[in-house]
């Protein structure tokens, strides 16, 4: 149980293009959703806390209106990276958040490696 | 806010010896505690985790200790093998309460046959 898939796994893009990425929890309900990003070598960074119906909580120095997120289901949210520019390029991982006793455990998505040429 | 450090940032060991792996943290209001394990190219993976109302759990070969007076919290792997090389994050959250969790820097861990 608590898995949860990312899809493209991979995508490259030029420059000044959108990218979509999805996140899906498949076999729970997920009712906040992380959306991390991670540099070669380094630790996660938190970009925005998404909770279903309701507007994404972006963290400090990360640009909302570059990094769209929608969650508009329990099982589904959505990236976009906008206007995508090569220091966009990195590893985006999402995080889902279940209903229930375990609340506040996090289960991973696969990851999406996304290059911008 | 929350601030997690790490430490060793590397570590290499025999395989069949120990590793541990040690968090401190700054908040005390803090009450969950996960380690992740990630592969290279992957996603981490939840290995064990921990509240704060127990001082230590097991999984098998995995073990977490927990201590709230001092901060800090330790992950121990028994036995190690070549599979258990990756790199291993520690995070601490309020739990509930948000629940946003606040990373070590990792240790990329490196079991040699």
């Amino acid at each position: 149980g608590a898995v949860v898939s990312q899809h493209p796994s991979w995508v490259i893009c030029k420059s000044g293009t959108s990218v979509k990425i999805e996140c899906r929890s498949l076999d729970f309900q997920a009712t906040t959703m992380f959306w991390y990003r991670q540099f070669p070598k380094q630790s996660l960074m938190l970009m925005a806390t998404s909770n279903e119906g309701s507007k994404a909580t972006y963290e400090q120095g990360v640009e909302k209106d570059k990094f769209l997120i929608n969650h508009a289901s329990l099982t589904l949210s959505t990236l976009t990276v906008t206007s995508a520019h090569p220091e966009d390029s990195s590893f985006y991982i999402c995080s889902a958040r279940g209903q229930g006793s375990s609340t506040d455990t996090q289960y991973f998505g696969p990851g999406t490696r996304l290059t911008v040429l | 806010g929350e601030n997690v450090e790490q430490h060793p940032s590397t570590l290499s060991v025999q395989e069949g010896d120990s590793a541990v792996i040690k968090c401190t943290y700054s908040d005390s209001a803090s009450n969950y505690f996960p380690w992740y394990k990630q592969e290279l190219g992957k996603g981490p993976q939840l290995i064990i985790d921990i509240r704060s109302n127990v001082g230590e759990k097991k999984d098998q070969r995995i073990a977490v200790t927990l201590n709230k007076t001092a901060k800090h919290f330790s992950l121990h792997i028994t036995e190690t093998q070549p599979e258990d090389s990756a790199v291993y994050f520690c995070a601490a959250s309020k739990g509930n309460q948000g629940g946003k969790l606040i990373f070590g820097q990792g240790t990329e861990l490196s079991v040699k046959p």
